[in-house]
């Protein structure tokens, strides 16, 4: 079956633009997580997603950083006046309730702020 | 005090060695530790779980947990030259509104001398 799909795989951007990215998890995955990841560094913990609603939000740095998840399906993390340091891969993973070792991870979308 | 420390390396070893790879975590109310590999430039996958204090093995891949010690590594024997990947240590922490999350070290890079 399929995997979780992210998309744009790139995204470049001016600073103080603003940018979605999108994540479809495994069909029937209720857990959804977004995850950014800099160089050399292990994935960070933004926000985790039950279903509709986010469960647990204190990753994102601050309130620029937005996701949603209207349907319990498809995600999208929005981050308005992008800066130069939210340069980084943003990594979505999928999995089923209840267990953070059942998390399936998509191929990231690199997103640079020029 | 980082949650998840890893040493970043790399460490080599020679082909067919065992590899070693180590993790220490601070929170001791943690139940679930895991494994992901990562390879540059894709996003990370799980290789082994581990849940109980002691030893689990899987193929060539050894997991091990000590709980009083807070600490537990992965063992890699007969190493091949297509395991020179970065290796995550990540472990299940409180989040807010009760679910466990992941956190994730820095990672620690494995390459294998052919």
């Amino acid at each position: 079956g399929a995997g979780v799909s992210q998309t744009p795989s790139n995204k470049v951007t001016e600073k103080g633009k603003y940018v979605e990215l999108r994540c479809d998890p495994i069909s029937g995955h209720t857990a959804l997580y977004w995850y950014r990841q800099s160089l050399g560094q292990g994935p960070e913990f933004l926000i985790y997603f039950q279903g509709t609603g986010a469960a647990d939000d204190s990753g994102l740095p601050n309130d620029r950083f937005f996701a949603v998840r209207p349907e319990g399906s498809v995600s999208t993390l929005k981050i308005q006046r992008t800066e130069r340091g939210d340069s980084a891969v943003y990594l979505c993973a999928s999995g089923l309730a209840g267990g953070p070792d059942t998390q399936y991870f998509g191929p990231g979308t690199r997103l640079t702020v020029l | 005090q980082k949650e998840v420390e890893q040493n970043s390396g790399p460490l080599s070893v020679p082909e067919g060695a065992i590899a070693s790879l180590n993790c220490t975590y601070s929170d001791r109310g943690s139940q679930s530790f895991f494994w992901y590999r990562q390879y540059s430039g894709k996003s990370p996958e799980l290789i082994m779980s581990i849940y109980s204090n002691g030893d689990k093995e899987d193929g060539r891949f050894t997991a091990q947990l000590n709980k009083a010690s807070q600490y537990v590594s992965l063992l890699i024997r007969d190493s091949q030259p297509s395991d020179s990947a970065t290796y995550l240590c990540a472990v299940n922490t409180r989040g807010s509104g009760g679910y466990q999350k992941v956190t994730f070290g820095t990672g620690t890079k494995l390459q294998v001398i052919p």
